[in-house]
Order: C-alpha cells, then sequence, then structure tokens
C-alpha cells in the first residue's frame, strides 16, 4: 500500500531556511506535491515536481527528489513568519486519480 | 481564493440531525473529491466524482452520502452521525481525475455533539 511519512514539527528563526523531508513508498507515482495549510484554511499547492526530475526551483522553494531512496524534501529560503503553516507532501497512485497525504509538518517560523 | 467554494464554513450538529455540505467550483474542472481532516491523522480521501459519476468510494460509512448534480457542485449528506465524525471537510476539484493537480476549498468545520 502507499504510505506517505513526515515529521510533525520544525521550529526556524525567520530569516533561515527550511527545510521538511518527505517519504513515501509508492515508487510508481508520477507527481509528488508540496500542499500548505494555513489556520482555518484549505489546502493550497505550492509546487510539484515530475518523478523523472531530481530538482525544481521556483523562488524560495526548492523540491529535491530521491527516487532511489523514495526521500522528497521541500526548501523554503529566507524563511518568513507568513510561512508559519502545516505543509504536507502527497503523491499520486498509479492509476492517477488519488492522491495519498503525509500526515503534515507544522512549521513555527519566530522573529 | 481557489475558485472552490464551501459552506458552511463551521456546522455544529446532534447525532440524530441531517445535514449538508455544499461545495462549488466554477473553474471548469470536471473531477471533484471529498477529503476528511481530523487531528493527529492523514487527510483521508472520502469520494471522487468525475463527469458527476462517482467513481471512488474509501469504505465511507452510509451515513455519509455524495451527491453530484453537475461537474460545479458536490454536496455530502450527513445523517445520523458519530462524535468521531468531527473534522474538517475538504472538497476539491481537479481538470479530469488524470490531471494531478486538485485545488481546494477551505473546507467545513464539523462538529458532532
Amino acid at each position: 500500500g502507499e504510505d506517505v511519512e513526515q515529521s510533525l514539527f520544525l521550529s526556524v528563526r525567520e530569516g533561515d531556511s527550511s527545510v521538511i523531508n518527505c517519504t513515501y513508498t509508492d515508487s510508481s507515482s508520477t507527481y509528488l506535491y508540496w500542499y500548505k495549510q494555513e489556520p482555518g484554511a484549505g489546502l493550497q499547492l505550492l509546487t510539484y515536481i515530475f518523478s523523472n526530475m531530481d530538482m525544481k526551483q521556483d523562488q524560495r522553494l526548492t523540491v529535491l527528489l530521491n527516487k532511489k531512496d523514495k526521500h522528497l524534501s521541500l526548501r523554503i529560503a529566507d524563511t518568513q513568519t507568513g510561512d508559519s503553516a502545516i505543509y504536507f507532501c502527497a503523491e499520486n497512485n498509479n492509476a492517477g486519480n488519488m492522491l495519498t497525504f503525509g500526515g503534515g509538518t507544522r512549521l513555527m517560523v519566530k522573529p | 481564493e481557489t475558485g472552490v467554494t464551501q459552506t458552511p464554513r463551521h456546522l455544529v450538529m446532534g447525532m440524530t440531525n441531517k445535514k449538508s455540505l455544499k461545495c462549488e467550483q466554477h473553474l471548469g474542472h470536471n473531477a471533484m473529491y471529498w477529503y476528511k481532516q481530523s487531528a493527529k491523522k492523514p487527510l483521508e480521501l472520502m469520494f471522487v466524482y468525475n463527469f458527476k459519476e462517482q467513481t471512488e468510494n474509501n469504505s465511507v460509512p452510509s451515513r455519509f452520502s455524495p451527491e453530484c448534480p453537475n461537474s460545479s457542485h458536490l454536496f455530502l449528506h450527513l445523517h445520523t452521525l458519530q462524535p468521531e465524525d468531527s473534522a474538517l471537510y475538504l472538497c476539491a476539484s481537479s481538470p479530469d481525475p488524470k490531471f494531478y493537480i486538485q485545488y481546494f476549498g477551505a473546507g467545513t468545520r464539523l462538529s458532532v455533539l
């Protein structure tokens, strides 16, 4: 079955880099995703990476994919207090019609 | 603003009540989803609709009854719920189920007393 795991909590200081890690089990996933959830809101897609890539950069966000180890990470450069939220990684299933989400990592940014 | 609107934002109901959650999208998407988000548990997919037809039912109890009258609207009818059903219910849509990016609404926070 599919399983996506993340650490529960990360605390960083404003201006530092944050790295949120995720491991997954389904090697047939085509895409892997990072979603952000702010308090009282739904999930907002931050970025995604195609499984044949190993890195994707989008402004302050860098996604690294190690397919051999089934490890995905999200690096946020120059982390701001507005980045405080829960971050979810997700993978799509083999048929492509369902996403499996990790339990989320709560990022706290201290001034 | 993602283009997916859920109402109500908050709902409190007793175990004998019947209520409905509504989700609306005007993004032209053909696939819609219901998810349940409970404290300390991963996001759980409940139902998938593709072109108004239900294509996935992830072993959801029959006290949850989805309805998709058209591609823009999705309902979740609730009947004789249990306190453990208290959660955030999220709706999402995508252009089609094979298009991997899903757009989420803000959710309905449900409390069952």
